[in-house]
């Protein structure tokens, strides 16, 4: 199947700094991503809807401010987290949407752990 | 809106034996359906998927699952289990409006495969 990366793999930040996480499709082309968060032991909770060229569309009680999206091209969208903080670790996934099968597909990256110290 | 229930949490089997995941899910929408499986520390990787077509779909490493609509049911299946089999599982719904496309994912069944 196609291949969805991340990067950085984890990542440990202070608290109030700001962390940036990068979902690439790396061998089909996404207008449509997605944002994840899994917490230990759950399932995964969709943050937002990342489409290229215009603004993330956001899940209820995700606050667009503390996570910002941008999907600036058609294989790259971004998760910022900013002013992070200790509630805010947690294991973030990204997915693409396919459609090369002739049917659609989401692919998932393998995720990034985040810890805020 | 649509919702998906895994309707165990853990399910645990001897290595060898047939297993048996189950799902059951709720659309407003002709779903389209998924098993996913996520081993320790890795990424999710697709089983299977269903989009109308046949309803018994075949997927990666001998497991299958069948859409019954009368039952809105969509479980996991596998003849023999495999020591490598043991990771959690994840029955996803995709429904809504067209512009989003996003899945809903169930709780997971944790699948645990004894020697």
């Amino acid at each position: 199947g196609a291949v969805v990366s991340q990067h950085p793999s984890r990542v440990i930040c202070k608290s109030g700094t700001s962390v940036k996480i990068e979902c690439r499709s790396l061998d089909f082309q996404a207008t449509t991503m997605f944002w994840y968060r899994q917490f230990p032991k759950k399932s995964l909770m969709l943050m937002a809807t990342s489409n290229e060229g215009s603004k993330a569309t956001y899940e209820q009680g995700v606050e667009k401010d503390k996570f910002l999206i941008n999907h600036a091209s058609l294989t790259l969208s971004t998760l910022t987290v900013t002013s992070a903080h200790p509630e805010d670790s947690s294991f973030y996934i990204c997915s693409a949407r396919d459609w090369t099968s002739g049917t659609e597909t989401q692919y998932f990256g393998p995720g990034t752990r985040l810890l805020v110290l | 809106a649509q919702s998906v229930t895994q309707l165990d949490s853990h399910v645990s089997v001897s290595e060898g034996t047939p297993v048996l995941l189950r799902c059951n899910y709720s659309s407003s929408y002709s779903p389209s359906l998924f098993w996913y499986v996520q081993h320790p520390n890795k990424g999710l990787q697709l089983l299977l998927k269903y989009t109308s077509a046949a309803t018994l779909v075949k997927g990666i490493n001998g497991f299958e699952a069948e859409f019954k609509k009368s039952e809105t049911s969509f479980h996991l299946t596998k003849p023999s289990a495999h020591m490598s089999d043991a990771a959690e599982y994840f029955c996803v719904v995709r429904g809504g409006d067209t512009g989003r496309r996003a899945l809903t994912f169930g709780s997971g069944t944790r699948l645990q495969v004894q020697p």
